[in-house]
C-alpha cells in the first residue's frame, strides 16, 4: 500500500440497506477525513478524525457514521442509505494533527436506487 | 463557516495563460489551498498560501490577499494536460477545509 486506498471502487446499493466505505492509509497521519462530491456543489465534508480515538462531524453529517479505531484505518458507514446520497466519496489524510496539506484517496462512486 | 466563490468554467488556448480568482469569506481563517482534479480522479495538491503574497511553483503561481479574502491561482505556458478542475479550498482555525465549487478549465489547441 503506498498512500491511500478506499474501497469498493465503485458500488450499486438498495435504497434502506447499511454500506460501510473503507479507507486505509499509510502514511501514519493523525488526521483523516470523509468528504462527498456532487456536480457544482464542491467537496462537503462529512466527518473528520484529527487523531486515533477522536472523532468530529463536518458540513452534512446527517445519515453518516464513522469510527476511528486506529491511525490507518477510517471506516464511513451509511446506516440505512438513502437515494440523495449516490455521490462520490473522497477519504483523506494530513499529518500534524491536519496542519498540514491533505492527500486524497482514489474514491468511491456509490449509487443508491 | 465558509463562503468560497470561484468561476466555473474557463477555456484558454495551448501556450496561453489563465488565472482563476477565488474570493472567500471566513469565521477563521488558517490558510488557502489550491487542489488539481483531472475528471474522474482524485484532488492532487498544487499550492498554499497562508501570507500575503505570491507563492511560485514552475508554471503555477498563486496569490492571496487576506485583507481582501482573495486569492487567485495562475497557470502559464498551458499545456493540454492541464485541462481540468481546479479547487480552491480554506482551511480554518480547527485545521478543517472549506471547498468551492471547482473551475474547470479546458485547454484548447
Amino acid at each position: 500500500i503506498a498512500g491511500i486506498t478506499q474501497a469498493p471502487t465503485s458500488q450499486i446499493l438498495a435504497a434502506g440497506r447499511r454500506m460501510t466505505l473503507r479507507c486505509t492509509q499509510d502514511m501514519r497521519h493523525n488526521a483523516m477525513y470523509w468528504y462527498r462530491q456532487d456536480l457544482g456543489l464542491g467537496l462537503r465534508l462529512i466527518h473528520y478524525s484529527n487523531t486515533a480515538g477522536t472523532t468530529g462531524k463536518g458540513e452534512v453529517p446527517d445519515g453518516y457514521s464513522v469510527s476511528r479505531a486506529n491511525t490507518d484505518d477510517f471506516p464511513l458507514t451509511l446506516a440505512s442509505a438513502v437515494p440523495s446520497q449516490t455521490s462520490v466519496y473522497f477519504c483523506a489524510s494530513s499529518e500534524g494533527g491536519g496542519a498540514g496539506e491533505q492527500f486524497f484517496g482514489p474514491g468511491t462512486r456509490l449509487t443508491v436506487l | 463557516g465558509q463562503n468560497i466563490d470561484q468561476p466555473t468554467e474557463m477555456t484558454a488556448t495551448e501556450g496561453a495563460i489563465v488565472q482563476i480568482n477565488c474570493t472567500y469569506q471566513t469565521s477563521g481563517f488558517n490558510g488557502l489551498f489550491w487542489y488539481q482534479q483531472h475528471a474522474g480522479e482524485a484532488p492532487t495538491f498544487l499550492s498554499y498560501n497562508v501570507l500575503d503574497g505570491l507563492e511560485e511553483k514552475g508554471r503555477f503561481s498563486s496569490f492571496l490577499s487576506r485583507s481582501k479574502g482573495y486569492s487567485y491561482l495562475l497557470l502559464k505556458e498551458l499545456q493540454m494536460k492541464d485541462s481540468a478542475s481546479y479547487l480552491c479550498a480554506v482551511r480554518d482555525a480547527d485545521y478543517k477545509l472549506s471547498f468551492g465549487a471547482g473551475t474547470t478549465v479546458t485547454v484548447r489547441a
